[in-house]
């Protein structure tokens, strides 16, 4: 059975830092891997696919990594704003879209 | 456009009424979703439609009903509900169950059974 587990849980850093979000998974047999934020209450917006045969897609201050063999993936985010504030989810695509357990990110002023 | 919109955005209804959830998106995709997600948790996976046709019920109870009435819409009939179903609903859709294409969420469906 796939298991996805993100770390930290929760991160609470000052403006301006850069950051990595980390999402790990069991069995490396996936078809791609998303990033969503999902800010309190609301849905989810798709950040970045990294497609099983890519190892890095870029989006302006978001970069995404995938090493599938190793069962990894990490989100980096630069130069860290408020507005970045929300949970980030990263899921896996097997037979089903498999959410892992969410980072809760706050970036305070 | 890569929208799916949801309504309504919230719904409070009674354990003994009848109501419907609504999702719509006009990017031409085949497969769509629901999700249920309570607080602080994931998304949990509910239905999968493929082409109109139900592909995946991950054992959820009878009473939701999922519908597909064309390539564009898809429906949660929701009916004698129980308090701990307040949750969350989400809706997505994706081009195709090429497991390879990007997912598309809505904005949910906040509902709370009294």
């Amino acid at each position: 059975k796939q298991e996805v587990t993100q770390i930290p849980a929760a991160l609470s850093v000052p403006e301006g830092e850069n950051l990595v979000l980390n999402c790990s998974f069991t069995d490396s047999a996936i078809y791609n891997l998303q990033w969503f934020r999902q800010d309190p209450g609301k849905g989810l917006t798709s950040l970045l696919l990294i497609q099983s045969s890519q190892r890095e897609q870029t989006s302006g201050r978001l970069n995404a990594s995938l090493d599938k063999s190793s069962g990894r993936s990490t989100l980096y985010i630069a130069a860290s704003q408020p507005g970045d504030s929300a949970t980030y989810l990263c899921a896996v695509t097997t037979d089903k879209l498999i959410f892992g357990t969410g980072t809760r990110l706050q970036v305070f002023p | 456009d890569t929208e799916v919109t949801q309504t309504p955005k919230h719904l409070v209804m009674g354990m003994t009424n009848k109501k419907s959830l609504k999702c719509e998106q006009h990017m031409g995709h085949r497969a769509m979703y629901w999700y249920k997600q309570k607080a602080k948790k994931p998304p949990e996976l509910m239905f999968v439609y493929s082409y109109e046709k139900l592909s995946i019920n991950e054992s959820v109870p009878s009473r939701f009903s999922p519908e597909c009435p064309n390539s564009s819409l898809l429906n949660l009939h929701l009916h004698a509900l129980q308090p701990e179903d307040s949750a969350l609903y989400l809706c997505a859709s994706s081009q195709d169950l090429e497991w390879g294409t990007e997912a598309f969420f809505g904005q949910g469906t906040r509902l709370t059974v009294v």
